[in-house]
């Protein structure tokens, strides 16, 4: 049971250079959800998402892209890089029927965008 | 529009003592209360939480005391150990469906526990 996975675990792109961040959850949870956290800033929701084939959009979801083509798989797309997006990239997810919202987090990507 | 603050962005204690780390939010419909605490290179963990309908949870070291009138909570670490030095995060989110599980996080304090 290896929790939520995140690839890569780092990566450095040159402006306007695209890439996309993979997370797999094997818990069978239903949300997912893309944060970016920066310092003094905490994690700021990107996107999520209710099930598969579906998103919508977070607090701060300018510049991103997103897919979840199937349940287990949340896609976070970035197709012109900036500098303003490099941060640490976590994915997180839960269960519709947690009593408390508990998300469970992935280790995150730590992007540099030059 | 922050609607969870941390207002102190570090922390530092002595091992053994307790360790009192704040949270404030502005959104009296949050219904739950969590806190996070995240080592340097790795994701976010859930320590512990608390339903908007009491005032105290504990688990273990840990208290979560909620004062719904001043719209503040708080995380008790007692006794404070080397291995708790982290950064902590406070959340809270709704209930209900259309919530889909969101969280909104505080900025974050660092906690560091001297030997």
């Amino acid at each position: 049971n290896a929790g939520v996975t995140q690839t890569p675990k780092f990566r450095v792109l040159k402006t306007g250079q695209s890439m996309t961040l993979l997370c797999a959850q094997d818990m069978n949870h239903e949300y997912m959800y893309w944060y970016r956290q920066d310092p003094g800033m905490g994690l700021r929701l990107i996107h999520y998402s209710v099930g598969e084939g579906t998103t919508a959009k977070g607090e701060v979801p300018d510049g991103y892209n997103v897919s979840r083509l199937k349940k287990q798989n949340f896609l976070l797309g970035l197709e012109s890089a900036a500098p303003s997006q490099t941060s640490v990239y976590f994915c997180a997810s839960s269960s519709r029927d947690s009593a408390y919202n508990e998300q469970f987090f992935g280790p995150g990507t730590r992007l540099t965008v030059l | 529009d922050q609607q969870v603050k941390q207002n102190s962005p570090s922390l530092s204690v002595q091992e053994g003592r307790i360790s009192i780390l704040n949270c404030d939010y502005t959104n009296s419909m949050f219904d739950y209360f969590l806190w996070y605490k995240k080592y340097p290179a790795e994701g976010p963990t859930f320590l512990i939480s608390i339903s908007s309908i009491k005032d105290k949870n504990e688990d273990g070291r840990f208290t979560v005391f909620l004062n719904k009138s001043a719209k503040h909570l708080s995380l008790h670490i007692v006794p404070s150990q080397p291995g708790d030095s982290a950064v902590y995060f406070c959340a809270a989110s709704h209930a209900g469906g259309t919530s889909y599980g969101k969280l909104t996080f505080g900025q974050g304090t660092i906690l560091t526990v001297h030997p």
